[in-house]
């Protein structure tokens, strides 16, 4: 099983400011790791696929790095409504998906 | 607009079975390419991966639930399901269904089935 670690656990960010959220992957999963964006009671949103790639309607502020085993999620100028928890996914070991715990992104 | 809908009971009693359904709407399961999932998430917790099946029928599970799980789909209904046996406290989650099989792009709302007796 390919195991994902986010960092950190919570992240505490002004409006406005960047935010920047980490991912690990226990072994290489090449750019095969995508981001999803989950508010309270909501299911999780598709933000990035591909390592990098937006998915249809995200907006401009979100972008996705990284290849093999470290991966990195900016949000250059959080919004109010980015405040939220987002996880990332590696879909490189078929046909197990693993996604990471969490970074929770709250107002400081 | 793909939709996805989960139904099925909220509570359920342990070593019971959990059943569930999801209506795809917007979309038909049989036009292939896709993989409709079941995930999983306990109170407060991350997102576990249930299992995926295809409109053929060709099913794939996490090792982990792989004893108790059973996905199946009715392609003239447009749904797919999920059946998990012998449930315990530890099952009780919000389940959802999505469209897989990579990354998951669309997600039913989710439904909280509880294990209590």
């Amino acid at each position: 099983e390919i195991v994902m670690t986010q960092s950190p656990a919570t992240l505490s960010v002004s409006p406005g400011e960047r935010a920047t959220l980490s991912c690990r992957a226990s072994q290489s999963v090449s750019s095969n790791l995508a981001w999803y964006q989950q508010k309270p009671g909501q299911a999780p949103r598709l933000l990035i696929y591909g390592a990098s790639t937006r998915a249809t309607g995200i907006p401009a502020r979100f972008s996705g790095s990284g290849s093999g085993t470290e991966f990195t999620l900016t949000i250059s100028s959080l919004q109010s409504e980015d405040f939220a928890v987002y996880y990332c996914q590696q879909y490189n070991n078929w046909p197990r998906r693993t996604f990471g715990q969490g970074t929770k992104v709250e107002i400081k | 607009q793909v939709q996805l809908q989960e139904s099925g009971p909220g509570l359920v009693k342990p070593s019971q079975t959990l059943s569930l359904t999801c209506t795809v709407s917007g979309g038909s399961i049989s036009s292939g390419g896709y993989y409709w999932s079941w995930i999983r998430q306990h109170p407060g917790k991350g997102l576990e991966w249930i299992g995926y099946i295809y409109y053929s029928g060709s099913t794939y599970y996490n090792p982990s639930l792989k004893s108790r799980v059973t996905i199946s789909v009715d392609t003239s209904k447009n749904q797919f399901s999920l059946k998990l046996s012998s449930v315990t406290a530890a099952d009780t989650a919000v389940y959802y269904c999505a469209r897989g099989p990579d990354y998951f792009d669309y997600w039913g709302q989710g439904t909280l089935v509880t294990v209590s007796s």
